[in-house]
C-alpha cells in the first residue's frame, strides 16, 4: 500500500481556519472508519489529535475536527493559533492481509501560521 | 507516570543487526497491543510492525518483512524489535507506540521519545 496523499503545506492567519486533505483508496481510508490524525512539532514526538475519523482524545481542543467522504479524509483547524504551527499526518488502518499495511500514514502537511 | 522509553539505537553497518527495546511504565503492557513506527530524517512517519497483546498476531510492513521481528515480554513490561540485515534505508528514528484501547488499527495514543538507528558504512 502506498502512503496516503496530503498537500505538502497549508497556511492561515491567526483566527482563520485551515483544512488538510488526506486521500487514500478503498483499501484504507475508504474501507475503514479508522482514520486518525497526528500533530508533530519540530523535534517532538507525534501526538494523537483525532481518531475514528471525528473523535478527539481528552485534552485536544475542539478547534480540531475531522471528517471523511469516500476515500478522502480531512482535518480542519479552526481559530488558528501560533502553537498550531506543526506537521500533521493522517493515518488509516490498512487491513491485516498478507500484503496489507496495518497502518498507512499520510505524506504529511506542514501548517504555517502567518 | 505513563510513558514509553526506547533504547538500543545506534550506528551499524549495512547487513548488521540491532535490537531495540521499549520499556513501559505507568500501565500494564499485557493488556495492550503495540506498534513500532519509524521516521527517516526529514521524512514522514512509516508504520513498521504490530503485535497483539499476547503476541498471537504480528504484522510487518513489506519493507521490513523477513528482516525484522517484533516481540514482547509482558512480565518485564517490555517491547522489542529485532532488526537484521539492516539497510541504509532503515536509517530512522524508531518509535514504539501504544494502540488505543478500542478496535486494533484505530489509532496510536502514546508514543515514546524514539531511538535513532543509523545504518552506514
Amino acid at each position: 500500500q502506498s502512503a496516503l496523499t496530503q498537500p505538502p503545506s497549508a497556511s492561515g492567519s491567526p483566527g482563520q481556519s485551515v483544512t488538510i486533505s488526506c486521500t487514500g483508496t478503498s483499501s484504507d481510508v475508504g474501507g475503514y472508519n479508522q482514520v486518525s490524525w497526528y500533530q508533530q512539532h519540530p523535534g517532538k514526538v507525534p501526538k494523537l489529535i483525532i481518531y475514528e475519523v471525528t473523535k478527539r482524545p481528552s485534552g485536544v481542543p475542539d478547534r480540531f475536527s475531522g471528517s471523511k467522504s469516500g476515500n478522502t479524509a480531512s482535518l480542519t483547524v479552526s481559530g488558528l493559533q501560533a502553537e498550531d504551527e506543526a506537521d500533521y499526518y493522517c493515518s488509516s488502518h490498512g487491513g491485516i492481509g498478507d500484503s496489507d499495511a496495518f497502518y498507512v500514514f499520510g505524506t504529511g502537511t506542514k501548517v504555517t501560521v502567518l | 507516570e505513563v510513558q514509553l522509553v526506547e533504547s538500543g539505537g545506534g550506528l551499524v553497518q549495512p547487513g548488521g543487526s540491532l535490537r531495540l527495546s521499549c520499556a513501559v511504565s505507568g500501565f500494564s503492557l499485557s493488556s495492550r497491543e503495540m506498534n513500532w513506527v519509524r521516521q527517516a530524517p526529514g521524512r514522514g512517519l512509516e508504520w513498521v510492525s504490530y503485535t497483539s497483546s499476547t503476541s498471537s498476531a504480528t504484522f510487518y510492513a513489506e519493507s521490513v518483512k523477513g528482516r525484522f521481528t517484533i516481540s514482547r515480554d509482558n512480565a518485564k513490561n517490555s517491547l522489542y524489535l529485532q532488526m537484521n540485515s539492516l539497510r541504509v534505508e532503515d536509517t530512522a528514528i524508531y518509535y514504539c507506540a501504544r494502540e488505543m484501547m478500542l478496535t486494533p488499527g484505530d489509532a496510536l495514543d502514546l508514543w515514546g521519545q524514539g531511538t535513532m538507528v543509523t545504518v552506514s558504512s
